[in-house]
């Protein structure tokens, strides 16, 4: 089942910081965050494995709370650069126990950066 | 070191027609996947494969079937193209799990 991501666009001014929050029903071995540009493949951000961790990539950051299968995605002093299509993808255990490696991604926020 | 290539990188087919889109990686990676993205959407994955001469199904694997004869080439048929199939098609790769995806360029597929 597709993991669900909130909110569905953002709109910021540089500078400004914004939260994405991925949230799915089924339990989790680990949240990938990907970030695409439009006409672009999407762009490896950062993975969270079990465990609670949170993980730092330059003034981006995301955090795993595995027990309530949520992530967040933190964008802090945002840049012009920042604006995009971010994407969690989730990877859990299949019927059989397995993953695989697969990624049942979310619908996608929008994220536009203003001057 | 190029990664991971889709070829061809756009194509319009009529109904019916069929075709075959290649996805080649250079990084002995041993798993394969493919996706469809359609506006609005995140990528829904069609098939995978777990190293040479396995293949499986994924979320929307109707109407397409696919081969990884060899570990690098992942190729993906549509036998009788339908305009619903038109999409821009991902694939993309992982040498074990825990690692981040490289994804191609993308096939941007148009169905008539």
């Amino acid at each position: 089942q597709q993991p669900v991501q909130s909110p569905q666009a953002v709109i910021l001014r540089e500078g400004e910081d914004a939260v994405i929050n991925c949230s799915s029903s089924k339990a989790l071995y680990s949240v990938h965050w990907y970030r695409q540009k439009h006409g672009e493949a999407p762009v490896f951000l950062m993975i969270l494995l079990k465990g609670g961790e949170q993980k730092g990539h330059e003034k981006i950051s995301a955090s795993f709370n595995e027990k309530k299968q949520q992530s967040s995605l933190y964008l802090t002093a945002s840049q012009l650069s920042y604006s995009g299509t971010y994407f969690c993808g989730t990877e859990g255990p299949d019927a059989g126990g397995t993953s695989y490696g697969k990624l049942t991604f979310g619908q996608g926020t929008i994220l536009t950066v203003h001057p | 070191n190029a990664g991971v290539t889709q070829t061809p990188k756009f194509r319009v087919l009529k109904t019916g027609q069929s075709m075959t889109l290649l996805c080649a990686q250079d990084m002995n990676h041993e798993y394969m996947y493919w996706y469809r993205q359609d506006p609005g959407m995140g990528l829904r994955l069609i098939h995978y494969s777990v190293g040479e001469g396995t293949t499986a199904k994924g979320e929307v694997p109707d109407g397409y079937n696919v081969s990884r004869l060899k570990k690098q080439n992942f190729l993906l048929g549509l036998e009788s193209a339908a305009p619903s199939q038109t999409s821009v098609y991902f694939c993309a790769s992982i040498g074990s799990r825990n690692q981040p995806q490289h994804f191609g360029d993308g096939t941007r597929l148009s169905i008539l």
